[in-house]
């Protein structure tokens, strides 16, 4: 069974830490995503990636950089998290393929910044 | 570039009645388009996708969704709704983004089944 992991579901944190949210996929995808989810607002990509130490900013970068080292981790880094930061994290990952290949989902890191 | 509207965020039904989630695209050349369910506290899980071919494409749990071109649509669907149907659904479309292809996504619609 195909699977996407996220280091945590909940993460409480103050203004100003940095914070580091933590994706891995055991399915040898090429492309790695991170969104953020809020009400209303469905999904907005942060940044993704289609290989290793390559990224592209997605539609939200701003407060946000990634690394990925290797193929199946790929990190969402809060340099200085602040308090519109908190939100639903989900990453996601796939395989291009001739349509871009459907995305398998982690299940979400919901983020709160006090 | 690409998009796929939702036009409405709730959608209630009955159980056991045909139930319909709407989604129209906007895309120059042939569309890709896909459907995703989340249902609560959990990430997105792929449900179906057109690519080319039959109008009518079959997914999991029972969902189809309809491809209209003259429309612009791909609506899903599915003949009996049953309770644990609801949940949030998202259309997405292909788009090409810095070489690679990847999904826009919709807003979402909130599919309300009534017992």
């Amino acid at each position: 069974d195909v699977k996407v992991t996220q280091s945590s579901r909940y993460l409480v944190k103050r203004t100003g830490e940095k914070v580091f949210l933590e994706c891995v996929q055991d399915m040898d995808h090429e492309n790695m995503f991170w969104y953020r989810q809020d009400p209303g607002l469905g999904l907005r990509l942060i940044y993704f990636s289609y290989d290793v130490k390559m990224k592209e900013k997605g539609d939200i970068p701003e407060g946000y950089s990634v690394s990925r080292e290797k193929k199946e981790r790929f990190s969402l880094i809060l340099e200085s998290a602040s308090t519109n930061q908190t939100s639903m994290y989900l990453c996601a990952s796939s395989s291009p393929g001739l349509a871009g290949g459907e995305q398998y989902f982690g299940p979400g890191t919901r983020l709160t910044v006090t | 570039a690409q998009s796929v509207a939702q036009p409405e965020d709730q959608v209630n039904v009955a159980e056991g009645n045909p139930l319909t989630v709407k989604c129209t695209y906007s895309v120059s050349g042939n569309p890709y388009l896909f459907w995703y369910v989340q249902y609560p506290n959990r990430g997105l899980q792929f449900l179906l996708k057109y690519i080319t071919g039959d109008n009518l494409v079959k997914g999991s749990y029972g969902f189809e969704a309809e491809f209209n071109k003259s429309q612009t649509s791909f609506h899903l669907k599915k003949p009996s709704a049953l309770v644990s149907d609801s949940a949030l659904y998202f259309c997405a479309v292909r788009d090409l983004r810095g070489g690679s292809y990847i999904p826009t996504f919709g807003r979402g619609t909130s599919l309300i089944v009534h017992p």
